[in-house]
């Protein structure tokens, strides 16, 4: 499985509600992310799980909140989001050294309301 | 912080012709790598280069990074409609497990 798999593929949320993302490798990458992309932008890291724990925070707000459960599995937990908090979400893995690039997942697409 | 500058933003060829784009760091890269982005879709990685100096092809792409390994390129010859997407540049940020992706060149190719 060469694989990275994200669900749900799109999402309206309202200000008020409270929704998570999921994001699924089983290809034994130790490195876990998230970014976040605007349109006809690169993407922007938010965070980084090394061995299952979060080793770089780029000062994302704290509506937004990670979570490893296990080596296989990122979670990204939404609450009280902001329409300009839409976007597409990326999930991606790599091996720990990155030198095989990273595999990312097809996103999910955002919508605040 | 390390800032990853790319250029052109956009570029339209005629189908049948070169397009290059280009990548520059402030600071000096242990690696760079190349993501392509489909339109509506995610990005997906190209190659990784390391060595100062390295050239490496694919097929109708090749690349190289800089003997200072401060700036790479990418170049495609005689470009095909499939090739359209915007091309990202990445490198790690102080050898960091951050990677920082460059604006991207945008590829739109006429038949």
């Amino acid at each position: 499985d060469t694989e990275v798999t994200q669900t749900p593929k799109h999402l309206v949320m309202g200000m008020t509600n409270k929704k998570s993302l999921k994001c699924e490798q089983h290809m034994g990458h130790r490195a876990m992310y998230w970014y976040k992309q605007k349109a006809k932008k690169p993407p922007e890291l938010m965070f980084v799980y090394s061995y299952e724990k979060l080793s770089i925070n780029e000062s994302v707000p704290s509506r937004f909140s990670p979570e490893c459960p296990n080596s296989s599995l990122l979670n990204l937990h939404l609450h009280a989001l902001q329409p300009e908090d839409s976007a597409l979400y990326l999930c991606a893995s790599s091996p720990v050294d990155s030198r095989s690039g990273y595999t990312f997942g097809s996103g999910t697409r955002l919508t605040v309301v | 912080g390390q800032q990853v500058m790319q250029i052109p933003q956009y570029q339209h060829v005629q189908e049948g012709e070169d397009f290059t784009t280009y990548c520059n760091s402030s600071t000096t890269l242990s690696n760079i790598q190349w993501y392509k982005q489909r339109p509506g879709g995610h990005p997906v990685f190209l190659i990784q280069l390391v060595k100062s100096g390295e050239v490496k092809k694919q097929k109708r792409l090749t690349f190289q990074f800089g003997e200072a390994k401060k700036n790479s390129s990418l170049h495609i010859t005689a470009t095909q409609t499939t090739d359209v997407g915007t091309y990202f540049c990445a490198g790690p940020q102080g050898g960091s497990e951050k990677l920082v992706f460059g604006k991207g060149t945008k590829l739109t190719v006429n038949p």
